[in-house]
């Protein structure tokens, strides 16, 4: 089992560009998320999904973009970037909505520089 | 506006002493809380609490939730170094909505 896998590992994008961070499980995890993190701001929610085809807004929506199609991805695109989304991306995932031990399971972050 | 606040922010202990964290929360429609650690990379699952007054444990790691006073501790007894990180709580509410503390950075002198 691979777990959340999480491309790129790093990117560098000048300001105004666009790009796409992927997210994919294969646990077949219903829940995912993405949370973005900044230094002495622990993690803030950006986007979520229960289960395919449906999408929420967190904390921190604002110039990202998601969709959720299949079961297993989950990617967050930015449509023009900026300095201020600088940050360390996590995607997360959950198996069952309904159990109460079910906890997120982390892919390893993408960094993200924006000149 | 949900809220999650995490105290101490920072602190810094000798090894072999006992911690205890902090958060406290304030979730529209609560639903468990979650304790991460968080060292160089990913968070890491620690534990989910439910319910309210029942201690979970783990080793030297045990953490309780009182939904009545809306707070949850998690207890560090004879830390070691390896237990330095940053720990994080994040309550979830019953639409799945997860929102994270800033978290408490914890260094172990030896």
């Amino acid at each position: 089992n691979a777990g959340v896998t999480q491309t790129p590992k790093f990117q560098v994008l000048k300001t105004g560009q666009s790009m796409t961070l992927q997210c994919a499980q294969d646990m077949n995890h219903e829940y995912m998320s993405w949370y973005r993190q900044d230094p002495g701001m622990g993690l803030r929610l950006i986007h979520y999904s229960v289960g395919a085809g449906i999408t929420d807004q967190g904390e921190v929506p604002n110039g990202y973009n998601v969709s959720r199609s299949t079961t297993e991805d989950f990617p967050l695109r930015l449509l023009s970037a900026a300095p201020s989304q600088t940050s360390v991306y996590f995607c997360a995932s959950r198996e069952d909505r309904t159990s109460n031990n079910s906890p997120l399971h982390f892919g390893n972050g993408t960094r993200l520089t924006v000149t | 506006e949900d809220k999650v606040v995490q105290s101490p922010l920072s602190l810094v202990v000798h090894e072999g002493d006992t911690v205890t964290l902090n958060c406290s929360y304030e979730v529209t429609n609560f639903r468990s809380l979650l304790w991460y650690k968080q060292e160089k990379k990913a968070p890491t699952f620690l534990f989910m609490l439910t319910s309210s007054g029942i201690e979970k444990k783990s080793g030297r790691l045990s953490s309780i939730l009182d939904k009545k006073e809306l707070f949850s501790i998690l207890n560090i007894t004879a830390t070691q170094t390896g237990d330095s990180a940053v720990y994080l709580c994040a309550p979830m509410n019953r639409d799945d909505k997860i929102i994270f503390g800033k978290g408490t950075r914890l260094h172990i002198l030896p």
